[in-house]
């Protein structure tokens, strides 16, 4: 269990539909990372925020967007779905200190499944 | 984010080492090789990492060449809860992870 959670684990909705996926991150952890996995494109990084913040944006969608709150949870808000959304979709979370460098803890990921 | 080269399969015999390699020859002097792995669909797991000196911790060990261009993770006595694909990733740190394509190790009873 490495301490980061997502909710809902399955999501199964139709195409033009707009969902929410949740994360809550590791306790103390400031900085969350979205991450898309689909089986033609492997694991690509959506966006990343930091402490409520923006920090990084990867390939990330106009219809796709993030925020996170000031209890530190993030959502990934997707919205007029296409059949290429289907995919996993994986939150991380990593504390920013002095050390050079973090790692990254995953959640178990959100099945999300476009019809 | 400097590239990595893996092989993309391999097997294992339960209960021998595994070793991985990793060619990263275009690796910055501050960039961390950083491995993960990702068990079926589950979220990618972190196993280890380093800048220069070989590591060891409890799932597996690191060694690094000289010249930092490539790698090999080691683990010591792979058990068949060891299947997965496994990302070798050069990393500055507390920013984006660029997965490849990996290596899928399958060890075999």
């Amino acid at each position: 269990d490495s301490g980061v959670t997502q909710t809902p684990k399955h999501l199964i909705t139709a195409t033009g539909q707009r969902v929410t996926l949740r994360c809550s991150p590791r306790s103390g952890d400031l900085s969350v990372y979205w991450y898309q996995q689909s089986l033609d494109q492997g694991l690509q990084f959506l966006i990343q925020y930091y402490n409520g913040e923006e920090r990084a944006k990867g390939n990330i969608l106009e219809r796709f967007s993030a925020q996170q709150f000031p209890d530190l949870h993030s959502e990934l808000n997707l919205s007029s779905l296409e059949l290429g959304d289907s995919a996993l979709y994986f939150c991380a979370s990593s504390t920013l200190g002095r050390r050079a460098a973090v790692e990254q803890f995953f959640g178990p990921g959100t099945r999300l499944t476009v019809l | 984010d400097a590239k990595t080269t893996q092989p993309p399969s391999m097997d294992c015999a339960e209960g021998r080492a595994a070793n991985l390699p990793c060619n990263h020859s275009t690796i910055s002097g501050n960039e961390y090789v950083y491995w993960y792995r990702q068990i079926h669909s589950q979220g990618p797991q972190y196993i280890i990492h380093g800048l220069k000196n070989n590591e060891t911790n409890e799932m597996a060990s690191l060694i690094i060449t000289e010249d930092r261009k490539s790698s090999t993770l080691i683990l010591p006595h792979a058990t068949l809860r060891d299947t997965a694909v496994y990302y070798c990733i050069a990393y500055f740190g507390n920013e984006k992870l660029t997965f490849g394509t990996g290596t899928r190790l399958t060890i075999i009873p």
